[in-house]
């Protein structure tokens, strides 16, 4: 199994209060992204990092930022959480070549 | 993006049987890969499969690149093969991110 940890993996928390995910990885891979799973969507990337302090927007990024300060650290923020952004939220790393891939095991996050 | 249609949705099988998932892709895309999910909501990986055939037990993939679609075949299914198959691939430009497709939904009954 590729070495991705996701902290944490269940959080509820109330509309409006910040919130922060973390993704660590051990494989040093180049590329860390994070995607949102909500039914009837598969996945979606909201951001992705391309290398320490190199990060870019995906496809529903409104409402979250991101930080790579190390290699091995991605971290996902919602500055002020919706009821909207009650999902399940994967963080995923690739390398350089091949660009296969993996995934961690999920955060399930709910905002009330 | 990227637009990924996946079909069945959902699929139903008796142990034993075989079944075909179908992946379309609306264009060209490069390392595109197959994922179960599980019931507890892991993303495990199948295959990587940019193009041609491989194969991994009872299970095979084959990638159509020119055509723009991917085939995952299920032989002899089992009850733990249920879950949701997802593929996904990149684009040849832009971000180096995956498209997914909303997925395949497959219970097998014993």
């Amino acid at each position: 199994d590729a070495g991705i940890t996701q902290s944490p993996r269940h959080k509820v928390t109330e509309t409006g209060t910040p919130v922060t995910l973390r993704c660590h990885q051990t494989e040093n891979h180049r590329y860390m992204y994070w995607y949102r799973q909500d039914p009837g969507h598969g996945l979606r990337l909201i951001h992705y990092s391309y290398g320490v302090k190199d990060t870019d927007k995906g496809e529903v990024s409104d409402g979250y930022s991101v930080s790579r300060s190390k290699t091995e650290d991605f971290l996902l923020t919602l500055e002020s959480a919706t009821s909207s952004q009650t999902s399940v939220y994967f963080c995923a790393i690739s390398g350089q070549e091949p660009t296969e891939a993996f995934f961690g095991q999920g955060t399930r996050l709910t905002v009330v | 993006g990227i637009q990924v249609e996946q079909s069945p949705p959902d699929l139903i099988l008796q142990e034993g049987a075989n079944s075909t998932l179908r992946c379309n892709f609306s264009d060209s895309v490069n390392n595109l890969q197959w994922f179960h999910q599980n019931p507890w909501g892991q993303l495990i990986n199948l295959f990587y499969i940019p193009s041609g055939t491989k194969q991994n037990g009872r299970l095979s993939a084959t990638t159509v690149a020119t055509e723009r679609y991917s085939l995952l075949y299920i032989s002899s299914s089992q009850t733990t093969d249920s879950g949701v198959y997802f593929c996904a691939g990149k684009g040849q430009t832009g971000a180096n991110n995956l498209f997914f497709g909303t997925g395949t939904r497959l219970t097998v009954i014993p």
